[in-house]
């Protein structure tokens, strides 16, 4: 089926630093997501964009809907171990409804 | 406020058989859509449902099915369990239909189906 592509696949940092990930897509959105998902869970919001250009921030984290309407990029700022898991990346079009088409996770790993 | 809860939390099937899977959405929430989980395809969207309708499929085949109950909790089912159906299921509510600022999906923590 139809994923967004994400990268990178995995990341291995220490702890205290800078993270950016970021996803692409040749369909274009109306809704970037992003979630992070811990082991034995569900996936969990972490924030949401909605309009192209958009800049949002969640704490230490920050995302950006591309101009385009078909990148988004998450970074992660002052990393702590409890960052530790699988963030997502999801778009969702117009017409969609609450449809959500996934990228492919990108696994990370923070070093105390 | 409970979160959305799927029921069984593991399952374990054999080929052939069939499976039914739960999920109570958040209370006051009337959209449920259903994702597979599988280390090879990732997050794949199975169907969606809003008012006891399903409003959209996701590319599987007709094996699974779904519906929608009145209270908006809902099951899907797979028949003919085949290996490749090994994965975790994910299940999502949100308020209505649709990806709007206040209309945020909320994912339980799954049923994760083993096919022997």
């Amino acid at each position: 089926g139809q994923q967004l592509n994400q990268s990178p696949q995995s990341m291995f940092i220490q702890e205290g630093e800078d993270v950016s990930m970021n996803c692409t897509s040749s369909s274009i959105f109306n809704t970037w997501l992003w979630y992070k998902q811990d082991p034995g869970e569900g996936p969990v919001l972490l924030i949401a964009l909605y309009k192209a250009g958009e800049l949002t921030s969640n704490g230490r984290l920050t995302a950006q809907f591309g101009i385009t309407r078909k990148d988004s990029f998450l970074n992660i700022s002052a990393s702590i171990p409890s960052d530790v898991g699988i963030y997502f990346c999801a778009g969702g079009g117009e017409t969609s409804g609450s449809r959500l088409t996934f990228g492919e996770g990108t696994q990370l790993t923070v070093n105390p | 406020k409970a979160g959305v809860t799927q029921t069984p939390r593991y399952l374990i099937k054999t080929r052939g058989q069939q499976v039914t899977l739960s999920c109570s959405p958040i209370s006051g929430h009337r959209s449920v859509s259903w994702y597979q989980q599988t280390p090879g395809q990732g997050l794949q969207f199975l169907f969606e449902y809003f008012s006891e309708t399903q409003r959209n499929k996701g590319n599987f085949p007709g094996r699974f099915s779904g519906r929608q109950f009145s209270n908006s909790r809902s099951e899907m089912n797979v028949s003919t369990l085949e290996l490749g159906d090994s994965a975790l299921y994910l299940c999502a509510s949100s308020p209505i239909r649709g990806l709007g600022i206040k209309n945020i999906q909320y994912f339980g923590a799954g049923t994760r189906l083993s096919v022997l």
